[in-house]
């Protein structure tokens, strides 16, 4: 079955980096795009960033745009947001999505189960 | 970008009755709007695409509808496993944005 499980998070301080990973298994990972999409604690959803499936487009939020990197190793499956400058307001479940298709639907399906990210000194 | 509003931010709401989640795009997105449940503690779900097409395996009891600014998901009779937050999000362009959620629980 498919399946996307994210690893890396952790307490940092603000200014410092962090670098996540999503492991995936279970589909041709080199055939879909894939994102990250955070969530704030007791907040809504905030798409974060979309690589699309050859790695040949990559996009971002304006509140991550310069300080976040996606990309992904199809050798290994697994997807990564290497983040830099890290802010409080940066706190976050992060989660890596499937797009339905090579990264133009904008569709997330399915979803890792979430790696937390604590920003604080 | 593109603005999406839900109403009501929350309900509630006893098992077998109707439920009608609204959300609303601040410019036409055609019918490119998706819906999501979240449970607490857990990753969410991708229940409708397309505004009305229903992700393969979800309940016929969950149903979507609208086009352009305003669309709808309605749980025709809601089950004790319904009971979570939902959100809907615009896949027209990028960046792809979400509404606030509403939080369905049990009365």
């Amino acid at each position: 079955q498919v399946q996307l499980v994210e690893s890396g998070g952790g307490v940092v301080q603000p200014g410092r980096s962090l670098r996540l990973s999503c492991a995936a298994s279970g589909f041709t990972f080199s055939s879909y795009g894939m994102h990250w999409v955070r969530q704030a604690p007791g907040k809504g959803l905030e798409w974060v960033a979309v690589i699309w499936d050859d790695g040949s487009e990559k996009y971002y939020a304006d509140s991550v745009k310069g300080r976040f990197t996606i990309s992904r190793d199809s050798s290994k499956n697994t997807l990564y947001l290497q983040m830099h400058s890290l802010r409080a307001e940066d706190t976050a479940m992060y989660y890596c999505a499937r797009d339905l298709g090579d990264g133009d639907s904008s569709s997330f399906d399915p979803w890792g189960q979430g790696t937390l990210v604590t920003v604080s000194s | 970008d593109i603005q999406m509003t839900q109403s009501p931010s929350s309900l509630s709401a006893s098992v077998g009755d109707r439920v009608t989640i609204t959300c609303r795009a601040s410019q036409s997105i055609s019918s490119s709007l998706n819906w999501y449940q979240q449970k607490p503690g857990k990753a969410p779900k991708f229940l409708i695409y397309a505004a009305s097409r229903l992700q393969s395996g979800v309940p016929s009891r969950f149903s979507g509808s609208g086009s352009g600014t305003d669309f709808t998901l309605t749980i025709s009779s809601l089950q004790p496993e319904d009971f979570a937050a939902y959100y809907c999000q615009q896949s027209y362009s990028t960046p792809p944005t979400f509404g606030q959620g509403t939080k369905v629980e049990i009365k």
